[in-house]
């Protein structure tokens, strides 16, 4: 069960600015913890899209940004293009339970 | 650039021991900066971090694989493995070895991922 919480699944036309939800709770993203998010095409391994709530690693297009307020945190995608559908997921860790890593539900980006 | 390799049997019996291997190239496995991690997502899925290691063997796991996962590393030969016992048909999944970067806030990242071994629990 994924502490995390994102909307199944979001749409936009190319060109469009859509956002990815990522809810979480004072036991991860609230006890500041670092949000991180991943992107996967599909068939293929996850791939880190952005990490430390809005760094993008080398090679990441600008059109991909992240923020994190209080319990929750969001990716952007401004400018979508057909190549960015895919599912993204966001990542941080969790105090509760000994500790552990915890990934959003997924959010699954379709280009109109 | 580093890159990880998963390999180990496709196909796993209920109740029987899962063992995957990940061999890491193109960088030390010793290396004091990373810790090395599984992963894994069933099929139209969302991912589940499993347990890490350090290379001095210290392990971390997911409280809710209850004592079945264990992870081990092998400096010599640059890889590191994941054992599941007790396996059941809710284990089929695609199972990922990754590194992970430790954030100074606290947390890990994981990047890069391995391509995946799928295995699937059936008699």
């Amino acid at each position: 069960q994924s502490v995390l919480t994102q909307p199944p699944s979001v749409s936009g036309a190319p060109g469009q600015r859509v956002t990815i939800s990522c809810t979480g709770s004072s036991s991860n993203i609230g006890a500041s913890y670092d949000v991180h998010w991943y992107q996967q095409l599909p068939g293929t391994a996850p791939k880190l899209l952005i990490y430390g709530n809005n760094i993008r690693p080398s090679g990441v297009p600008d059109r991909f940004s992240g923020s994190k307020s209080g319990t929750s945190a969001s990716l952007a995608i401004t400018g979508l293009q057909t190549e960015d559908e895919a599912n993204y997921y966001c990542q941080s860790y969790d105090i509760s339970l000994s500790g552990s890593y915890v990934f959003g539900t997924g959010t699954k980006v379709t280009v109109l | 650039q580093v890159q990880l390799q998963e390999s180990g049997p496709g196909l796993v019996k209920p109740s029987q021991t899962l063992s995957l291997n990940c061999i890491v190239s193109g960088g030390s496995i010793s290396s004091s900066d990373y810790y090395w991690n599984w992963v894994r997502q069933p099929a139209g899925k969302g991912l589940e971090w499993i347990g890490r290691i350090y290379t001095s063997g210290t392990t971390k796991y997911n409280p809710s694989l209850k004592g079945r996962v264990s992870i081990s590393v092998d400096t010599s030969k640059n890889q590191f493995s994941l054992e599941l016992s007790s396996v059941t048909a809710a284990d089929t999944a695609v199972y990922y070895c990754v590194r992970g970067i430790l954030v100074l806030t606290g947390g890990m990242r994981f990047d890069p991922w391995g391509q995946g071994s799928l295995v699937t629990v059936s008699s």
